[in-house]
């Protein structure tokens, strides 16, 4: 049973408008949220993360909104670059845990 | 320059034969993991570290083993009963079990 889930396998935009990627989660235990973003035969890489005190946490071009009322969270993009293209996961945790949960995550293509 | 290395980069072998991958942080994180990635599937936690000489299983266990003797080196080897062994396998590592985890550039193991 999946955990933590991404149910758009991908999304499109255009250059300079907004992207906005879901993640919803069923564990009401889950406290801390990260999203990374992973370029094709590479590592991922840390973007955001959130904890649970948290409804939003900005950075630069990257806003992650948490809801937990609907156990949903969202990752903005704004403005989206084409080197925003990538595959973005979202993980969750708690504080009891000892490791993180990834989604399958969500291919972002951002064209000029 | 801190960071986690992974070699090699692709790795080929028959089938029915053992093989090591290699992953070294010099981050003197304390946690380390080994996730697969396999097309549509996300990433799915093989087996994690909190700490030396200790070790947990994650959600796809069966056929890995890994060792812990030393904080900076994680090495995982699949078996010959990893019944699909072919695929895209990262080594991260964390301050601490609930942080950010850093990624290595990820080793791309086919199984002939």
């Amino acid at each position: 049973d999946q955990q933590v889930k991404q149910n758009s396998p991908s999304l499109s935009v255009q250059e300079g408008r907004i992207s906005i990627l879901n993640c919803d989660y069923t564990n009401s235990m889950f406290d801390y949220f990260l999203w990374y973003k992973k370029y094709p035969a590479e590592g991922p890489t840390f973007l955001i993360s959130i904890s649970s005190i948290k409804d939003k946490n900005e950075d630069g071009r990257f806003t992650v909104f948490l809801n937990k009322s609907a156990k949903h969270l969202s990752l903005h993009i704004v403005p989206s670059q084409p080197g925003d293209s990538a595959v973005y996961f979202c993980a969750a945790g708690n504080q009891a845990g000892t490791a993180l949960i990834f989604g399958k995550g969500t291919t972002l293509s951002v064209s000029s | 320059d801190g960071g986690i290395t992974q070699s090699p980069k692709y790795l080929f072998r028959k089938e029915g034969q053992n093989v090591t991958l290699s992953c070294e942080q010099n981050l003197n994180h304390d946690a380390m993991y080994w996730y697969r990635q396999d097309p549509g599937q996300g990433l799915r936690l093989i087996y994690y570290s909190q700490i030396v000489n200790d070790f947990q299983k994650g959600d796809i266990a069966e056929g890995y083993s890994v060792s812990r003797e030393k904080k900076e080196s994680f090495p995982l080897t699949v078996t010959s009963a990893q019944k699909n062994p072919t695929a895209f396998y990262l080594c991260a590592s964390s301050i601490a079990a609930l942080s950010e985890q850093f990624f290595g550039p990820g080793t791309r193991l086919t199984v002939l």
